[in-house]
């Protein structure tokens, strides 16, 4: 099945820098998501992109599906933005399966 | 509209209980799928129900099985508790078109087995 993988494991940034996670899957998706769990391990709705590119206020994402990676850029980092980050795809089976996550904290 | 509702919030088992946990999807979502996510890893594929009907299942043993109501509710029951099965677990609902389709996950129920 699809492998998903995810880098960095950890990230601390100073309130105001930027970053990007980036998202390595092992087999063409049909499906791609990114999600941030909060600190009480709701999982919240960031981008649905299983190919181009999206934005969202200080968040954007871009999935390159024939180099097989997701990037999730996230600028003028805030400390709410703190938590891990998520990504999930499928690939021809109805099981979505998740990277290991990046922990970000961003420090005021 | 109201979005993915979970039941319990929390709950406390001892070893070789059974549990009951259910899931309300979002109004006009026909699909349920379970996640099981221990503490430091990602969301683990449990189930998937469409229509009434098992469509996926992961590597999960015999003692978990899970159904969905014509309403399309869900319930996970997980039976003989092992210390090992306490855990985040999450309900995703999805509405689909043919293969693609985006989740949106419940608050989870939060199991400790002791």
């Amino acid at each position: 099945g699809i492998q998903v993988e995810q880098s960095p494991p950890d990230l601390i940034l100073q309130e105001g820098a930027n970053s990007t996670l980036r998202c390595n899957f092992s087999d063409s998706v049909n499906n791609l998501q990114w999600f941030h769990q909060n600190p009480w391990g709701q999982l919240i709705n960031l981008f649905y992109i299983p190919s181009g590119t999206k934005q969202n206020g200080r968040l954007s994402a871009t999935t390159v599906a024939t180099e097989r990676y997701s990037l999730l850029y996230i600028s003028s980092s805030q400390t709410t933005d703190s938590g891990v980050y998520f990504c999930a795809a499928n690939s021809g089976t109805y099981k979505y399966i998740f990277g290991t996550g990046t922990r970000l904290k961003v420090l005021a | 509209d109201a979005g993915v509702t979970q039941s319990p919030t929390h709950l406390i088992k001892t070893r070789g209980q059974q549990v009951t946990l259910r899931c309300s999807p979002i109004s006009g979502h026909k699909s349920v799928s379970w996640y099981q996510q221990v503490l430091g890893q990602g969301p683990q594929f449990i189930f998937q129900y469409y229509e009434k009907e098992e469509r996926g299942r992961g590597n999960f043993p015999d003692r978990f099985s899970a159904r969905q109501f014509p309403n399309y509710s869900s319930e996970l029951n997980v039976n003989a508790l092992l210390l090992g099965d306490s855990a985040l677990y999450l309900c995703a609902s999805s509405f689909e078109q043919a293969v693609y389709y985006e989740q949106y996950f419940g608050p989870g129920t939060r199991l400790t087995v002791t």
